[in-house]
């Protein structure tokens, strides 16, 4: 399709266990944003990329959290050891380029640790 | 800081009712200034947007105006549906930055 996917849609582990949420930017788009919503609140910003290049981590809360786009397309935010507080729905949006360009996000995944 | 504040819901509504939906922001600079709707079971969709002061954005029936004056956004629209019923999001970036900053949503309900 044409929109931004992200997988899987839902995603249950056992705390301590290391996930992996993958997203599919929409093609030609450089900036790509992952957010983290907690149930009832606004999404909070983790990271950004542009192309390949990490401009900004300043919102992953811990070094758990590690996020990577190795080739300007796909991303994949990884978190190690997960914790219960982890739980919550991941965003991925992309934009032409950055600025304050509209990002287009994609459907989420829900993430739960038992 | 860079933040966004909403007015918390749920606001519930009858069909063809006027709504507003509030939002104030504070910023360092010269922001832009977005809404996004969040339907039942979908991802956040862009609504409409406004660039600078006295700026309208527009779409579907909905209206929002840039008032740097009062450093609002405010979400209007003159006569709702039932299929209006989703979370709005107002946010906001500055054009030096790339993150958005969101508010924490307010559903709305709009009843037949």
């Amino acid at each position: 399709g044409a929109g931004v996917s992200q997988s899987p849609r839902y995603k249950v582990a056992k705390r301590g266990q290391d996930v992996a949420l993958r997203c599919d930017p929409i093609s030609g788009h450089v900036s790509l944003f992952w957010y983290q919503q907690a149930l009832g609140q606004g999404p909070e910003f983790l990271t950004y990329f542009q192309n390949e290049a990490q401009l900004d981590k300043s919102g992953l809360p811990s070094d758990r959290f590690f996020a990577e786009r190795p080739e300007g397309s796909v991303s994949t935010l990884k978190i190690q050891r997960t914790q219960q507080e982890d739980s919550a729905v991941y965003l991925c949006a992309s934009s032409l380029q950055g600025g304050n360009q509209p990002q287009h996000f994609g459907d989420g995944t829900r993430l739960s640790i038992l | 800081g860079n933040s966004v504040t909403q007015m918390e819901g749920p606001v519930t509504l009858s069909e063809e009712a006027f709504l507003t939906i509030n939002c104030t922001y504070t910023a360092t600079g010269y922001p832009s200034l977005f809404w996004y709707v969040q339907y039942p079971g979908e991802g956040l969709q862009l609504l409409l947007k406004a660039t600078k002061a006295d700026d309208k954005g527009s779409n579907k029936g909905f209206e929002a105006t840039y008032r740097k004056e009062t450093t609002s956004f405010h979400l209007e629209k003159g006569s709702v549906q039932v299929s209006d019923s989703a979370v709005y999001f107002c946010a906001l970036t500055e054009s030096n930055f790339n993150k958005f900053y969101f508010g924490s949503g307010t559903k709305l309900n709009v009843k037949p």
